[in-house]
């Protein structure tokens, strides 16, 4: 069963434009981890952000920001004065914290970004 | 530098002949894990491995092998490779304990005819 959903498949702007990405999990871990990666046109992964289940802080880092709600298993991320350089495919991804789960890391389908000048 | 190298970067087979792609980091890590990324399915973890000589099924092993005898290298091995297989393959390392980010390599682009 599909454990992280990115129901946007794609989302386009103009470049200033704030654009915000939905992440909803799905687990019956009370300690698990939450990651974003990107993909830019050029093919690699890169890290963004991890936190784990019990910090629910909000975090800024520059024009990315991120919105943890355990509430309604969501961590959703905001790019604030989108540019043309944030384009890129953006991943969330779920870690458990249990023996069976334990190495296992299961993506999204991934929400591509674009952003026009 | 810190990194994740995947060899070879493209590959083009047939099917059943089969094939390895080499996997090396040079951070030490004790984790690394085997993805393959397709359309609309975003990346699914193949096989992972704990630390030397220990090994786990991912989300979708068939069809695949692995092997984990020193702690730099993880390869990736299709005994009989299928067109189904054809996808973008990336290796990944991360320090063990908690859940850690991981780093990735650039990725291994597969087809099989």
């Amino acid at each position: 069963a599909q454990k992280v959903t990115q129901a946007q498949t794609e989302i386009s702007v103009v470049e200033k434009e704030d654009v915000t990405l939905d992440c909803v999990y799905e687990t019956r871990d009370t300690t698990y981890y939450l990651f974003w990666y990107k993909q830019p046109p050029s093919g690699e992964l890169v890290f963004l952000i991890r936190r784990n289940s019990f910090d629910e802080q909000n975090e800024i880092s520059g024009r990315y920001s991120w919105n943890f709600q355990k509430s309604t298993s969501s961590f959703n991320f905001t790019i604030t004065a989108s540019q043309v350089v944030d384009s890129a495919v953006y991943f969330c991804a779920l870690s458990e914290v249990t023996t069976d789960s334990w190495g296992k890391l299961q993506f999204g389908a991934g929400t591509q970004v674009v952003v026009t000048p | 530098e810190a990194q994740v190298t995947q060899n070879p970067r493209y590959l083009i087979t047939v099917t059943g002949k089969k094939l390895t792609v080499t996997c090396s980091q040079n951070m030490n890590h004790e984790y690394m894990s085997w993805y393959r990324q397709d359309p609309g399915l975003g990346l699914r973890q193949i096989y992972y491995s704990m630390n030397v000589e220990v090994t786990d099924k991912g989300d979708v092993p068939e069809g695949y092998k692995v092997s984990r005898k020193e702690k730099r290298n993880f390869p990736l091995i299709l005994e009989s490779p299928s067109p189904n297989q054809t996808s973008l393959y990336f290796c990944a390392s991360s320090r063990t304990g908690l859940p850690h980010e991981q780093y990735f390599g650039p990725g291994t682009r597969l087809t099989v005819t």
